[in-house]
């Protein structure tokens, strides 16, 4: 089944600009979207379609896709941003259609 | 709004049985694609299952088929997940969710529910 591979954690300072990437074979032929997971919460939707940006969420949050990695940028990083970042594909090759990545712990430091 | 509540989470003892609900409410239940998504303590997120807005199909992920059942009340605008046979790496929270119109992303997500298997 398709893998997406993200770092682990990435740190950063308020401020400044977080970048978050997701990794997966041809993930460029794949629309890639991404979630924002707080301690003790339900995931929230941050960016669809690889750059979308639903309702609510701020600028400071966006997406892009090209040459086997998507990439979520956060600018002007604030100490709210903190949490659990987790690209996901939906991969119409096997049985399991949804896929998420191994997710992304952001620091704000 | 959208509002999706779980229920039904717990301990339970190894291969016995737990049933989970999600009420949804919000919008037009039956014309949207549900899924369960589970979240083991200190992991990451794993789609567990699906099921179409009319209830004709369903799909699982490996680990849980032949175990796992998800069905849908659309009367009820009520998602369920009959869990059988129950191993203690099935621990997780549990969540409802809803995709959007195209069925490619998760728009929509409820509180969870956590399911402890332990004796």
């Amino acid at each position: 089944s398709y893998v997406l591979t993200q770092p682990p954690s990435v740190s950063v300072a308020p401020g400044k600009t977080a970048r978050i990437t997701c990794g997966g074979n041809n993930i460029e032929s794949k629309s890639v979207h991404w979630y924002q997971q707080k301690p003790g919460q339900a995931p929230v939707l941050v960016i669809y379609y690889d750059s979308g940006r639903p309702s609510g969420i701020p600028e400071r949050f966006s997406g892009s896709n090209s040459e086997n990695t998507a990439t979520l940028t956060i600018n002007r990083v604030e100490a709210g941003d903190e949490a659990d970042y987790y690209c996901q594909v939906w991969d119409s090759s096997g049985d399991h259609p949804y896929v998420f990545g191994t997710g992304t712990k952001v620091t704000v430091l | 709004q959208v509002q999706l509540v779980e229920s039904g989470g717990g301990v339970v003892q190894p291969g016995r049985s737990l049933r989970l609900s999600c009420a949804a409410s919000g919008f037009t239940f039956s014309t949207y694609g549900m899924h369960w998504v589970r979240q083991a303590p200190g992991k990451g997120l794993e789609w567990v299952a699906t099921v179409w807005p009319d209830g004709s199909k369903e799909y699982y992920v490996d680990s849980v088929k032949g175990r796992f059942t998800i069905s849908r009340d659309n009367y009820m605008n009520t998602l369920y997940l009959q869990m059988n046979s129950l191993r203690a790496d099935d621990t997780a929270v549990y969540y409802c969710a809803r995709t959007d119109s195209s069925s490619y992303f998760f728009e929509y997500w409820g509180q969870g529910t956590l399911v402890t298997v332990s004796s």
